[in-house]
């Protein structure tokens, strides 16, 4: 089955650019979405088709998905952008990267 | 707006049927753009999709739980539901019901309900 590969945390300090990175096989042959999650609440879609953002998400998130890697990038991070994020594709199943922890510190 | 609302018995006993309904308002679940999922996330652990099914019946499920998933829709009361058989500990989660754009992103979302699997 397909994997989707992403570091467990990442940590940034305010103002300054985050960057998340997605690993799978080829993986720039489909595309990616991206989830922001905050504890107790339900996943947000913050990215879709590798870097088109949704209707009310801000412009510092923006996204990338090239060769084996996709990346979800948060330019002028902010307090409140420090959540869980997952990556999503699809081959033959909706699959989900195991997450990463954004400490924004 | 979209809203999708899950439901479930908080508690279902281990080699039981586990059963959900996801209740669409606000919208047409007979929408062909998309098609209807659900998503579960084991306690402090990350996210799993289930599977997926379209308003004419049509699903798609996850490999590794197909022999003990099945989904339905009733567009009569724009719901959609899921019942995952012979439960287990492992099967303990937040259960979520989203709708999805052709099987790729997921963009509602509903809140979420809490199952646990134990006697």
């Amino acid at each position: 089955s397909y994997e989707l590969t992403q570091p467990p945390s990442v940590s940034v300090s305010p103002g300054q650019t985050a960057s998340i990175t997605c690993s799978g096989d080829k993986l720039g042959n489909n595309y990616v979405c991206w989830y922001q999650q905050k504890p107790g609440q339900s996943p947000v879609l913050v990215i879709y088709q590798d870097s088109m953002r949704p209707s009310g998400i801000p412009e510092r998130f923006s996204g990338s998905n090239s060769g084996n890697t996709a990346s979800l990038t948060i330019s002028g991070t902010q307090p409140v952008d420090e959540a869980d994020y997952y990556c999503q594709t699809w081959d033959n199943s909706t699959v989900f990267g195991g997450g990463t922890r954004l400490t924004v510190l | 707006q979209l809203q999708l609302q899950e439901s479930a018995p908080g508690l279902v006993k281990p080699s039981e049927t586990l059963s959900l309904t996801c209740t669409v308002s606000g919208g047409s679940i007979s929408d062909n753009t998309y098609n209807w999922g659900y998503i579960r996330q084991p306690p402090g652990k990350g996210l799993e999709w289930i599977g997926g099914i379209f308003y004419s019946g049509t699903s798609v499920y996850n490999p590794s739980l197909r022999s003990r998933v099945t989904m339905s829709v009733d567009t009569s009361k724009n719901q959609f539901s899921l019942k995952v058989r012979s439960v287990t500990a492992a099967d303990t989660a937040v259960y979520y019901c989203a709708r999805q754009m052709w099987l790729r992103f997921l963009d509602v979302w509903g809140k979420g309900t809490t199952v646990t699997v134990s006697s």
